[in-house]
């Protein structure tokens, strides 16, 4: 099974702040990662597709990067709505494996 | 628009069977792909399952695998989710989730039902 592993598992941000989450697979994925938002209570909402590629309606304060093993989450210009956990998910191979999740709190 | 709806979520007792089911609308469910995601309460997200959007293929997580077995019925667009021989472990928010391109096994997920809520316990 292919390993998902984010970092940090928390991290405080002010409003306006701009923050980068990291996520590392065990191995080669190519671009087969996608980013997910989670608020407390709620269903996940799909953000990132293919690393880069940004779900319908999502706002372009979100971007994803990387390729291969290494992936990073960026959110610029934080807004309170934006305080949520954020998984990555892997999706080339079964069994599809998530990110352990990081809690993206208001300092 | 896109709508999964979940439901079937109960308190069973360890041991005994639970049938979930997905319904979806707002698109053409006969094309797609279908997961079930699980989120035990305060941990993260667990895949459980997939099965493509004629029903042929079907994958499962090892921790189901023998006890759970995904199904659809593309006339009643609607997903299932059969669970027997629940353990307590198997407590969790159950989500329905939609791949976003059709007729392929290897994509991302685009929308999300809202979840049904199982719990396992005597």
């Amino acid at each position: 099974d292919i390993q998902m592993t984010q970092s940090p598992s928390s991290l405080s941000a002010s409003v306006g702040d701009r923050v980068t989450i990291t996520c590392r697979a065990s191995q080669g994925i190519s671009n087969y990662l996608a980013w997910f938002q989670q608020k407390p209570g709620k269903a996940p909402k799909s953000l990132i597709y293919a690393a880069s590629s940004l779900q319908s309606g999502v706002p372009s304060k979100f971007s994803g990067s990387g390729s291969g093993t290494d992936f990073t989450l960026t959110i610029s210009s934080l807004q309170p709505e934006d305080f949520a956990t954020y998984y990555c998910q892997q999706y080339i191979s079964y069994p599809i494996t998530f990110g352990q999740g990081t809690r993206l709190e208001i300092k | 628009q896109v709508q999964l709806v979940e439901s079937g979520g109960d308190v069973v007792q360890p041991g005994r069977s639970l049938r979930l089911s997905c319904a979806a609308s707002g698109f053409n469910f006969n094309n797609y792909g279908m997961h079930w995601v699980r989120q035990a309460p305060g941990k993260g997200l667990e895949w459980v399952a997939f099965i493509s959007y004629n029903g042929i293929n079907k994958f499962y997580a090892d921790s189901v695998k023998g006890r759970f077995t995904i199904s659809r019925d593309n006339s009643k667009n609607t997903l299932y989710l059969q669970m027997n021989s629940l353990r307590p472990e198997d407590t969790a928010g159950y989500y329905c989730a939609k791949v976003a391109t059709p007729y392929s096994n290897y994509v991302g997920f685009d929308y999300w039902g809202q979840g049904t809520l199982v719990t396992v316990s005597s």
